[in-house]
């Protein structure tokens, strides 16, 4: 079956560390896509990529950074520059069709100590 | 840019009770999704609709797109029902706007 596949579902990690999670899709989709949760607060956009080798910054794009080098894979580093890493981190894709055609990860709950 | 608002923000049932979950948002769309966030879990996936109705088991989903309204209801509650109950509509770009959640707590 088709789906995303986002690892590790818990991650730690020590303060001044880059780390990066991983996003997988085998849905043939063109267009991927990473949130963050805070703790009571709403998802929000970090990067998205609608093609291979292009992505553009979301709303929080700051101390994150993406690659989109195969179209199965958008993996996001969250850097030592990003200030609070620690939250849960949503990765989507889409077929472009509209909110009818996403499909979402399960997310990984970072943890920076 | 698609504003969303979920109502309540925390939802306290006593086990078997009837619960209603409202979602609002100000552009027209055409389809939007309910999500389920377990506490310290990932996120499922509930229902895509862009229209009318859709049932899974005891949970219900209804759209009215003229109001700009959309409803989670679950019948017959019960504690594994506990969770964050996300909507999501579409933004420019073929992007997600996220409502901000309603925590619902089910008491046995």
């Amino acid at each position: 079956d088709g789906g995303i596949t986002q690892s590790p579902k818990y991650l730690f990690r020590k303060e001044g560390q880059n780390v990066t999670l991983s996003c997988e899709q085998n849905l043939n989709h063109d267009a991927m896509y990473w949130y963050r949760q805070d703790p009571g607060q709403g998802l929000r956009l970090i990067y998205y990529s609608q093609i291979v080798n292009d992505f553009q910054k979301g709303d929080i794009a700051e101390g994150y950074s993406v690659s989109r080098e195969k179209k199965e894979s958008f993996p996001l580093t969250v850097t030592s520059a990003q200030k609070n890493p620690t939250a849960f981190y949503l990765c989507a894709s889409s077929d472009g069709q509209g909110a009818g055609g996403y499909t979402f990860g399960s997310g990984t709950r970072l943890t920076v100590v | 840019k698609n504003e969303v608002e979920q109502s309540p923000q925390n939802l306290t049932a006593q086990e078997g009770e009837f619960i209603t979950i409202n979602c609002s948002y100000s552009v027209g769309i055409s389809a939007l999704h309910w999500l389920q966030q377990h506490p310290g879990g990932g996120i499922v996936s509930l229902f895509m609709l862009s229209s009318g109705k859709k049932k899974h088991g005891r949970l219900i989903a209804t759209i009215n797109i003229q109001e700009k309204h959309s409803s989670l209801h679950i019948t017959a509650s019960h504690p594994r029902d506990s969770a964050v109950y996300i909507c999501a509509v579409p933004a420019a770009g073929n992007k997600l706007t996220f409502g901000g959640g309603t925590r619902v707590l089910v008491k046995p």
